[in-house]
């Protein structure tokens, strides 16, 4: 069982928006701003597409969002492309030097 | 650029110790990274088990800690995982990857990810 809850799909349709949640308690997400968010496609390596909550690494198109509301971390991606078809996962610092990654959400673009 | 590879072994049998190695191109493993080991078994999330900074300073994901010892050689730029008594239950994909300067952060870039499979 992962520490972090995420739903195990969403979709969307080209041009719209989803979000995708990650959950966890006051102990991780609601109390440090360390939630990373992972994009991975079928048999490749993850990639870093959002850090420490809400900024975005060179190269990640502004499409991609991070927020952060209580013990719930969100990733939104706008403007929905088919090549953001992915599994995205989210991950935390959890305290007492522990770092947990949520179960993972398949993306599919209807 | 930045580059990560994962190398080792690729098929132990039930009570051996795995043995991978991360070589990092395109920065200095000195500079203020640290280096983390990430596995996915098939099919299944992503699970951390641990990171190091070039002085030493460890950190492991407290379910594995008993098994793991994850070290590091400046002199060759790469840094290594050791899981011993490992089982079937430890066949997944190995990554590893460069970790935000805190050490229990972000993971960027990672390597590709090297099958390990532990079959009798």
């Amino acid at each position: 069982q992962s520490a972090l809850t995420q739903p195990p799909s969403a979709s969307g349709s080209p041009g719209q928006s989803v979000t995708i949640s990650c959950t966890g308690t006051t102990s991780d997400v609601g109390y440090y701003n360390y939630v990373s968010w992972y994009q991975q496609r079928p048999g490749k390596a993850p990639k870093l597409m959002i850090y420490e909550v809400t900024k975005r690494p060179s190269g990640v198109p502004d499409r991609f969002s991070g927020s952060k509301s209580g013990n719930t971390a969100s990733l939104t991606v706008s403007g929905l492309q088919a090549d953001d078809e992915a599994d995205y996962y989210c991950s935390t610092y959890a305290g007492s030097d522990n770092l947990v990654f949520g179960g993972g959400t398949k993306l599919t673009v209807l | 650029q930045v580059q990560l590879q994962e190398s080792g072994p690729g098929l132990l049998k039930p009570s051996e110790t795995l043995s991978l190695t991360c070589i990092v191109s395109g920065y200095s493993i000195t500079s203020h990274y640290y280096g983390g080991w990430i596995r996915q078994s098939p099919g299944k999330g992503l699970e951390w088990i641990g990171s190091i900074y070039y002085s030493g300073t460890t950190y492991y994901n407290p379910s594995l800690k008993s098994r793991v010892t994850i070290s590091i050689d400046t002199s060759r730029n790469q840094f290594s995982l050791k899981l011993n008594s490992v089982t079937a239950a430890d066949t997944a994909v190995y990554y590893c990857a460069r970790q935000g300067v805190n050490g229990l952060s972000w993971f960027d870039p990672w390597g590709q990810g090297t099958l390990v499979a532990v079959s009798s």
